[in-house]
């Protein structure tokens, strides 16, 4: 199994939309998460940072659920613009800066 | 302020030749991580250093190896190229030891191909 899991997708939806991905993880000693962003051919950067239950960013919200170890993002009044592969990140234990990355999920947001 | 800085963008090497990579970190980071994405894959942790020493290591040969210099910039070397190296290879700059886990920012990375 691997330590943190997304669905590819992709997901296609229409401008305006809601959409929420999900992530599940099996390492319980991982502390934090972020969700990445990434454009084709492009590097990955940092969307939001999910440190306790969750976080809010304009149209974003990331929430973690230690109990059932699963990671959610939520996107609100889609846009163009949002299509984009989003990568789900655990930390690994201790915090020490190894990130352990998700496949991706593709995202493509349609007019 | 500069972000992460990575060279050359693109490269092409043919089996059996060794490569260098070049990163310098954000300003202020002091700890360097190198990655390997492979086409329609999440990266996967290479190495990182972090006082010009690896600290910690993924599951990838030792044909992998790297180097962080006193500036804190970072080298990623791989010998004896496969055909299966062939990816983009990113390099991540962060601050280690802070309280709530650390924010990596990545450089654009460098698209290797092996022919």
């Amino acid at each position: 199994r691997k330590e943190v899991e997304q669905d590819p997708g992709p997901f296609n939806v229409p401008e305006g939309a809601t959409v929420a991905f999900n992530c599940t993880y099996s390492n319980s000693a991982s502390q934090s998460f972020f969700w990445y962003r990434q454009d084709c051919r492009k590097e990955p950067k940092l969307l939001m940072s999910v440190y306790s239950s969750g976080n809010e960013d304009g149209r974003f919200t990331a929430q973690l659920n230690r109990a059932s170890q699963y990671i959610s993002l939520l996107i609100r009044d889609s846009k163009l613009s949002d299509s984009a592969t989003y990568l789900c990140v655990g930390h690994g234990s201790g915090n020490t800066g190894k990130l352990i990355f998700g496949q991706g999920t593709t995202l493509q947001v349609k007019p | 302020d500069a972000g992460v800085t990575q060279s050359p963008t693109h490269l092409i090497k043919t089996r059996g030749q060794q490569v260098t990579l070049r990163c310098s970190p954000k300003s202020g980071h002091d700890t360097v991580s190198w990655y390997q994405q492979a086409l329609g894959q999440g990266p996967q942790f290479i190495f990182q250093y972090y006082e010009e020493e690896e600290r910690q290591r993924g599951n990838f040969p030792d044909r992998f190896s790297g180097h962080q210099f006193p500036n804190y910039s970072s080298e990623l070397n791989v010998n004896a190229l496969l055909l299966g190296d062939s990816a983009l290879y990113l390099c991540a700059s962060s601050l280690l030891f802070r309280d709530r886990g650390t924010e990596a920012f990545f450089g654009q990375g460098t698209r290797l191909t092996v022919v």
